[in-house]
């Protein structure tokens, strides 16, 4: 069974600061996808990651996927309060029908 | 273009009652798969529909089924209904073979036993 952890579980922190969170795994994924959920939504996809060692940026995240593609992390830089939501990695497992999600870090960014 | 649009938005059932909530997929996504959140939690995969078949199930019991439409909309069913059943359940669509990439989510039902 894949699994996806994610750390910190809870960040809260002030507008302008910066922040990484984590999703790693014992498992090889072939891709890791990041998603933001806001409350009352469902999961929107930021970003796909395939290739190990890549880097993507979107705006002021950045996204890394481990060189052996068993980890990713999302940096943001200068945080801002429309930042604040769920954040979810996930993966497919290898007949690519199913996607495991991690549990999750839950940022608050405060004005 | 319209977007995953799920229904009801909240329902309340009672432990032992059976449930249907449906789905209708983004214009011309042919695959759909279903996830339950429970509070504070990730989505967990349910099962995926593909060509109007279960195309991968997830670690649920059998009284969790789905059905998929010619027109890609989709239903799940709960039946014999636990409090642990509370939870919102995520609908997602893509376009592919029944591949989980680019997919895009629904708003969610939120879904109370007691």
């Amino acid at each position: 069974t894949q699994l996806l952890e994610q750390s910190p579980q809870f960040l809260s922190i002030q507008e302008g600061e910066n922040l990484t969170v984590y999703c790693n795994s014992s498992s090889v994924f072939s891709s890791l996808q990041w998603y933001r959920q806001e409350p009352g939504e469902g999961p929107v996809l930021l970003v796909t990651v395939v290739t190990g060692g890549e880097v993507k940026k979107l705006k002021r995240l950045t996204f890394q996927f481990g060189d052996a593609r068993k980890d990713s992390s999302l940096h943001i830089t200068a945080a801002q309060p429309g930042d604040t939501g769920l954040y979810l990695c996930a993966g497919p497992n290898n007949a690519g029908n199913m996607l495991t999600f991690g549990g999750g870090t839950r940022l608050m960014v405060k004005p | 273009e319209t977007g995953v649009t799920q229904s009801p938005t909240h329902l309340i059932k009672t432990r032992g009652q059976q449930v249907t909530l449906r789905c209708s997929s983004q214009s011309g996504h042919n695959t759909v798969s279903w996830y339950q959140q429970a509070l504070g939690q990730g989505p967990q995969f349910i099962f995926q529909y593909y060509r109007e078949e279960e195309n991968g199930r997830g670690n649920f019991p059998p009284r969790f089924s789905g059905l998929q439409f010619p027109n890609y909309s989709s239903e799940l069913n709960v039946n014999a209904l636990e409090l642990d059943d509370s939870a919102l359940y995520l609908c997602a669509s893509s376009l592919g073979s029944g591949q989980v990439y680019e997919q895009y989510f629904g708003p969610g039902t939120r879904l109370t036993v007691t």
